[in-house]
């Protein structure tokens, strides 16, 4: 089955600070999605993003499905951005949903 | 738009028992997924109900089990509980299989004691 990996596990970052998220993924891809897991456990949505790249206020996503990655970019990071961060994708090949191992951040103010 | 329910929030139980968790999907959509989430871990895939029937499995053993509704809601059932059932369980909400956006619950947690 498809192997997902992100990275850095874990970040901390003063308020106003950029940073760049990453998922890679062993096999091409038909799904994928960024979520964001608040400290109640709520999944919410962020990204739909099998491929190219979108952007919603300070979040941008971009997905090379060719060379198996995406990225998360998050400008002027704030305090409520805290939280962890997670991509998944789908396995057609099991038909499985898979979640990468999520990236933990921590935004100082 | 009614977004995705689950019921109950908290929910404790010993070890041997049996558990229902329910989850009503978004309105407009068919297929449900179930997840589990231990502490501190990423949410593994359980099972999907499309058409109210199983369409994909993750590495859950039989006592695991599920049901879809002609409403499209589900039910997850885990028979003799173990201590290490104890887990966040998110249901998410889908147009179609697999290749479509899904949108999650708000979870169920499971104490097993």
């Amino acid at each position: 089955g498809i192997q997902v990996e992100q990275s850095p596990p874990d970040l901390i970052l003063q308020e106003g600070a950029n940073s760049t998220l990453r998922c890679n993924f062993s096999d091409s891809v038909n799904n994928l999605q960024w979520f964001h897991q608040n400290p109640w456990g709520q999944l919410i949505n962020l990204f739909y993003i099998p491929s190219g790249t979108k952007q919603n206020g300070r979040l941008s996503a971009t997905t090379v499905a060719t060379e198996r990655y995406s990225l998360l970019y998050i400008s002027s990071s704030q305090t409520t951005d805290s939280g962890v961060y997670f991509c998944a994708v789908f396995d057609s090949g099991t038909y499985k949903y898979i979640f990468g191992t999520g990236t933990r951040l921590k935004v100082l103010a | 738009e009614t977004g995705v329910t689950q019921s109950p929030t908290h929910l404790i139980k010993t070890r041997g028992q049996q558990v229902t968790l329910r989850c009503s999907s978004q309105s407009g959509h068919n297929t449900v997924s179930w997840y589990q989430q231990a502490l501190g871990q990423g949410p593994q895939f359980i099972f999907q109900y499309y058409r109210e029937e199983e369409n994909g499995r993750g590495n859950f053993p039989p006592r695991f089990s599920g049901l879809q509704f002609p409403n499209y809601s589900s039910e997850l059932n885990v028979n003799a509980l173990e201590l290490d059932d104890s887990a966040l369980y998110l249901c998410a909400s889908s147009f179609g299989t697999g290749y479509n956006e899904q949108f999650f619950g708000p979870g169920t947690r499971l104490t097993v004691l």
